[in-house]
Order: structure tokens, then sequence, then C-alpha cells
């Protein structure tokens, strides 16, 4: 089956412009994960919706990200007022359930805020 | 919360040598330890996991080992082979379901 995918897989965008990215899940799974991953480093985690709630948004670095998952299956993450430092590839990951499964992730979109 | 560490950063083998990456977490509560494969450009892709009720699991080439008790995993690639080359992450799932990776490791298979 189809597995995760991500839009777009590439945004530049100037400082200060506001960015959308999204995220479609594998069909069926409940669990849904942003994380942020700059050049030369792992994974970050940015925050984990379980159904359409965010289970935990801890790893949301301010108040200008902040992401919606208003019907279970899609996500998308939004940026507001945009810094040079949020240039990063943003990784969307899916799981069956929570708790110890194991979480496919998707292509990443390379935001490049000049 | 977790802090994971990975090394060694950068391992450079010959074509049919083994392999091997450390990982060591901090929260005792972990419970669910998985390595990803990154190639460059490449969405991360999971190789083989461990649960905390396991010490050690193996698929073919790929073995990982869990010290629960020294909150230490390992990655064990034998037979190394150039596709091997990539990235490898270690992760360890913390509160709820978060993922907390290490630095990476770069996996240089010289053939």
């Amino acid at each position: 089956g189809a597995g995760v995918s991500q839009t777009p897989s590439n945004k530049v965008t100037e400082k200060g412009k506001y960015v959308e990215l999204r995220c479609d899940p594998i069909s069926g799974h409940t669990a849904l994960y942003w994380y942020r991953q700059s050049l030369g480093q792992g994974p970050e985690f940015l925050i984990y919706f379980q159904g359409t709630g965010a289970a935990d948004d801890s790893g949301l670095p301010n108040d200008r990200f902040f992401a919606v998952r208003p019907e279970g299956s899609v996500s998308t993450l939004k940026i507001q007022r945009t810094e040079r430092g949020d240039s990063a590839v943003y990784l969307c990951a899916s799981s069956y359930d929570s708790r110890a499964d194991t979480q496919y992730f998707g292509p990443g979109t390379r935001l490049t805020v000049l | 919360g977790e802090n994971v560490e990975q090394h060694p950063s950068t391992l450079s083998v010959q074509e049919g040598d083994s392999a091997v990456i450390k990982c060591t977490y901090s929260d005792s509560a972990s419970n669910y330890f998985p390595w990803y494969k990154q190639e460059l450009g490449k969405r991360p892709q999971l190789i083989i996991d461990i649960r905390s009720n396991v010490g050690e699991k193996k698929d073919q080439r790929i073995a990982v080992t869990l010290n629960k008790t020294a909150k230490h995993f390992s990655l064990h690639i034998t037979e190394t082979q150039p596709e091997d080359s990539a990235v490898y992450f270690c992760g360890a799932e913390t509160s709820g379901s978060r993922l907390t990776f290490g630095e990476g490791t770069q996996l240089t298979v010289n053939p």
C-alpha cells in the first residue's frame, strides 16, 4: 500500500512569511508524528497526534509553530513568521497505534527560509 | 527528558567486515528502541527494533542487543556490503510515543 506522503517536497520562502506543510499518513494509522531534522543530526520530535488531538506538543519550539489534524488523517504543520533558523527537513511519521509501535516516515519537506 | 547518545559518529569498514554502533539512553522508563537507516536525501527506514522485554533480536545480517540495566543498546551488522553505506540512527521511546534519536552514525563500507 501507499506509504506516508508529504507535500511539498521542497519549499523556499522568505523570512517572515507563513508556510504550511502537509502530511498524508498511511491509511488506518491513528498516530501521527512531526519531526524536524537539521543537517547532520537526528530527527527532533515536534508533536504527536493520537486521532484528532495533539497528545504531546512539547517539542514545538515556540508559538510560531502549530499543527492540526482535524479529521484524524491528514495533518498540516503551520509555521508563522518564518525565521532562517527554521530551515530544515520536516519529517512526518505515522504508526498503526501508539506506544512502542513502528513509526513509518514520509520523505520529508525541505524548508529553506531566505 | 530522554537523552540518547550514539557512537561512533563515523565508521568505515571493509566489505565483509562487521560493524557495531552503540547507543545509551537516560530514561529508565523507555521501552522501545528502533534503528533507522537513512540514505542521502531519503526518508529514514526502520531496519530493526527491540522492546524492553527482549535482550536480543536478529534479522539475517542485522542484530540488536539491549542491556536495560546499563541503559545501553547496540546494532550489529555482519558481512557488510557497500549498499549498507548510509547514516544509521538509534531511537528510544520515552513518555507517550515520542522518539528521541541519537545524532547518527555515518557508515561507509569500502569495496
